[in-house]
């Protein structure tokens, strides 16, 4: 079965650099995923599509302090020089034949 | 550049019907599939449709099977989502997103809340 899992919560300095994981489930760790962004009361924003092997291609306008990384069955996104308008709810999320699959997210605070 | 703007959310009772619409701009809507996604109050997102560009092929998740018709109207850069039958556990916002490739939502609306509730 195809599943992404997040922790729940992060949380960093302003300033700083964080690091989100979002791990796809046995099987399937040959998978892209995308990752978005969701500010408080705000819809969905994509961030980038992040492939097995590092590389990704970011949505227009993404600045440069978003990038991506992969190791095995892991997706990373990380965010430098942490703004406070990057506080946010980060979702991976992947695909399959006839279905889309969200991970559950994490809501990152910038303190 | 691209705009997605739903309408059509409101408040609903249990059983009822709602048809949410969804107008594109910004870019050739006939040329790419579509998706609603939806989130319940204080939780993640949830994809529920996803219609090809030119309307042949459709798919949905499990919860919605038989209760929910995704359709498009290429000729109003439109989105529809007709939700039958509806259940307190369909309360949420609802999203369009446009697809790309028919892998990741590449852009999103700003959503319209349904509540079933009696």
């Amino acid at each position: 079965q195809l599943v992404l899992t997040q922790s729940p919560s992060a949380s960093a300095s302003l300033g700083a650099s964080v690091k989100l994981t979002c791990t796809l489930s046995s099987g399937h760790s040959s998978y892209a995923i995308a990752w978005h962004q969701q500010q408080p009361e705000k819809g969905p924003r994509y961030l980038m599509k992040l492939n097995s092997d590092g590389s990704h291609s970011k949505g227009d306008g993404i600045p440069d302090r978003f990038s991506g990384s992969s190791s095995g069955a892991d997706r990373y996104l990380t965010i430098s020089s942490l703004q406070s308008e990057d506080e946010a709810a980060y979702f991976c999320q992947t695909w399959g034949t006839g279905r889309w699959v969200f991970g559950g997210g994490t809501k990152l605070t910038v303190l | 550049q691209v705009q997605l703007v739903e309408s059509g959310g409101g408040v609903v009772q249990p059983g009822g019907s709602l048809r949410l619409s969804c107008a594109a701009s910004g870019f050739t809507f006939s040329s790419y599939g579509m998706h609603w996604v939806r989130q319940a109050p204080g939780k993640g997102l949830e994809w529920v449709a996803f219609i090809r560009y030119d309307g042949s092929n459709k798919d949905y998740t499990d919860s919605v099977k038989g209760r929910f018709t995704i359709s498009r109207d290429n000729s109003k850069n439109t989105l529809y989502l007709q939700m039958n039958s509806l259940r307190a556990e369909d309360t949420a916002v609802y999203y369009c997103a446009k697809d790309q490739s028919a892998e990741y939502f590449q852009h999103w609306g700003q959503g319209t809340l349904v509540t079933v509730s009696s």
